[in-house]
């Protein structure tokens, strides 16, 4: 597709629970980032890959959040022993490194739900 | 923690009437991008500012950048119901890292 791909579009889990979030960047795009969203602010950023390697992962909460992207493409988020607190929307987004404007292309996010 | 302050949190408009909102930072920014989310929808690009006191105009929408570029501002005119959303600035920063405002939610009455 044209735009930044992500699946599942929702997912319950329950507490303590394993749980993968999955992004396809816009095809050609370096640089991709993950935020999460929880209701009523703003993007809160999480991690930023430049190809392969996680460039800045300064904003991950905490050792149970980890994320990969092995071929430089597709992008996994993990976030393992799941609380209550993890409940948000997890925006991916990507752009062309280099590009005049540092424009992010996000995607439609994957709603998590921790019971 | 987000660096930019956002006000108004809310914004109610009558279909018609002009707004602004701002952006506001104690620290000078480096750059500030907009961004438009419709509700249940995801954040869209809508302009950049890089320049102390940069002024850019998307139809009836301008953009500014103050001059000690610690600030910013949204003006919309005649507003019309398709500029429902929630409008947030972010700070751009090294890698093309943005840290968001809370953002501005804007309601209008038809």
């Amino acid at each position: 597709g044209a735009g930044v791909s992500q699946t599942p579009s929702n997912k319950v889990t329950e507490k303590g629970k394993y749980v993968e979030l999955r992004c396809d960047p816009i095809s050609g795009h370096t640089a991709l980032y993950w935020y999460r969203q929880s209701l009523g602010q703003g993007p809160e950023f999480l991690i930023y890959f430049q190809g392969t390697g996680a460039a800045d992962d300064s904003g991950l909460p905490n050792d149970r959040f980890f994320a990969v992207r092995p071929e430089g493409s597709v992008s996994t988020l993990k976030i393992q022993r799941t609380e209550r607190g993890d409940s948000a929307v997890y925006l991916c987004a990507s752009r062309i490194q280099g590009a005049s404007t540092g424009e992010l292309f996000f995607g439609e996010g994957s709603r998590l739900t921790v019971l | 923690g987000q660096q930019v302050m956002q006000i108004p949190q809310y914004q109610h408009v009558q279909e018609g009437e002009d707004f602004t909102t701002y952006c506001n930072s104690s620290t000078t920014l480096s750059n500030i991008q907009w961004y438009k989310q419709r509700p249940g929808g995801h954040p869209v690009f809508l302009i950049q500012l890089v320049k102390s006191g940069e002024v850019k105009k998307q139809k009836r929408l301008t953009f500014q950048f103050g001059e000690a570029k610690k600030n910013s501002s949204l003006h919309i005119t005649a507003t019309q119901t398709t500029d429902v959303g929630t409008y947030f600035c972010a700070e751009g920063g090294s890698w093309g890292k943005l840290q968001f405002g809370a953002g501005t939610q804007v309601v209008v009455t038809p």
